[in-house]
């Protein structure tokens, strides 16, 4: 989307290496979410930020909200991780605006 | 661009009452989302429908819970009985060829369960 904009848009690893997705917003955003596409094509959340950082096992996600700008690094790359990342962020009124995704593909 | 329309805006109903929560999704698209998304807290995934069938289903969507699209027209999602927990913004999307192309949002239905 033009308010939310996504690098790179495709991305090839290899196994066991890292990389870091980003999003940057041209609005203000208070929030901030990372969503992995699943083969059925549902978005499955993977984080919700408000600004700052965390982490789960071999992914974390920092937001910056006075610099607009919101990342997802993957540690220790693995072939499960393949799929369509998609970035999202909510202004204070309750919209959602995602990112055109980025097509991750982890090769052996 | 794709506009994904939602009807009504808002809604607030009595617990133990029926709900039908309206999604126009864009023209010729086939694949259809429903996503939850408590204040507060991030939007999680309810179901995927595509062909007139459920693809894919989460924990979250409770047997109370149906979802149809009726000769082309909108996409609903049907609460029978609301509980209290129900209360949330319901965002519907919708993809063109392939589940893997990219979802267009609506801009969401606040339901309020009293």
């Amino acid at each position: 989307g033009d308010k939310v904009k996504q690098s790179p848009s495709a991305l090839s690893l290899q196994e066991g290496t890292n990389s870091a997705l980003r999003c940057n917003f041209s609005i203000a955003a208070t929030t901030v979410q990372w969503f992995l596409q699943n083969p059925r094509g549902s978005l499955i959340n993977l984080f919700y930020l408000v600004p700052g950082t965390k982490e789960n096992g071999r992914l974390k996600s920092a937001f910056d909200s006075k610099e607009s700008y919101s990342t997802l690094h993957i540690r220790d790359a693995q072939l499960e991780d393949s799929g369509t990342y998609f970035c999202a962020a909510e202004p204070s009124n309750n919209r959602i605006f995602f990112g055109d995704g980025t097509q991750l593909v982890v090769k052996p | 661009g794709p506009k994904v329309l939602q009807i009504p805006s808002h809604q607030i109903i009595d617990m133990g009452q029926m709900v039908t929560l309206n999604c126009d999704p864009v023209s010729n698209h086939l694949y259809f989302y429903w996503y939850k998304q408590i204040l507060g807290q991030q939007m999680e995934f309810l179901v995927n429908f595509y062909n007139g069938k459920v693809m894919e289903k989460s924990k979250l969507f409770k047997d109370q819970f149906s979802v149809e699209r009726p000769d082309g027209s909108y996409f609903t999602l049907k609460i029978q009985p609301t509980a209290l927990e129900d209360s949330a913004v319901y965002f519907c999307a919708s993809s063109p060829d392939s589940n893997q192309d990219t979802q267009y949002f609506g801009p969401g239905t606040r339901l309020l369960v009293l």
